[in-house]
């Protein structure tokens, strides 16, 4: 049972968008940035967007997060078939003292 | 370029002891916060410990307190986890992450180690 809370999957068709949302609590996703990222079949994951809505310089713009409350969204726009990965959000539970992640959620491109 | 690469992962029998290192190169190591997180077979992402850029902070989770240790040699520019009284449930691939922002930067990891497979198993 994963502090954050992920749809176990989602889909859409190519050139399509598409949101995943994580939810959590005062304590980690209300009171901290929220983080996200994304792991390709057989590979490391990638982070895509830190503090709720900042992409590193590689990562298209086709990507992005939004925080609200104890919510926060990814967004990704032009869905390719190389978007078919894993994505994860995460953030620091401050009275966990810890990271916490998401269960992940499978993104099917159709 | 920026890289991180782990190694002393194996197979070890329950009870025993392992200890992981995270080789950094291409950034300021003595800078950035670094973290472990591993990765059972088949399932999510699992935040192991985060130790601070001088070393003089360390949280653990909750799973691994008491019986993993996260230090840091920046003479060497290399991350360790030292891991003892392994048990099967610490089987994953470990990785090595540095955090985005220099200094005490707790909510994100901009650059992963290609990990290392530990596997307990008698």
């Amino acid at each position: 049972q994963s502090v954050l809370t992920q749809p176990p999957s989602v889909s859409a068709a190519p050139g399509q968008k598409v949101t995943i949302s994580c939810s959590g609590s005062s304590s980690n996703i209300g009171s901290n940035y929220v983080s996200w990222y994304q792991q390709l079949p057989g590979t490391g994951p990638k982070l895509l967007i830190y503090d709720n809505n900042k992409r590193p310089s590689e990562i298209p713009d086709r990507f992005s997060g939004s925080k609200s409350g104890t919510s926060a969204t990814l967004g990704i726009t032009g869905l390719q078939t190389g978007d078919e990965a894993d994505y994860y959000c995460g953030t620091w539970d401050s009275s966990l003292s810890a990271v916490v992640f998401g269960g992940g959620t499978k993104l099917t491109v159709l | 370029q920026v890289q991180l690469v782990e190694s002393g992962g194996g197979v070890v029998q329950p009870g025993r002891s392992l200890r992981l290192s995270c080789a950094a190169s291409g950034f300021t190591f003595s800078s950035y916060g670094m973290h472990w997180v591993r990765q059972a077979p088949g399932k999510g992402l699992e935040w192991v410990a985060v130790i601070s850029y001088d070393g003089s902070n360390n949280y653990y989770a909750d799973s691994v307190k008491g019986r993993f240790t996260i230090s840091r040699d920046t003479s060497k520019n290399t991350l360790y986890l030292q891991m003892n009284s392994l048990r099967a449930e610490d089987t994953a691939v470990y990785y090595c992450a540095k955090a985005p922002v220099s200094g005490w930067y707790l909510y994100a990891f901009d650059i992963w180690g290609q990990g290392t497979i530990v596997t307990v198993s008698s």
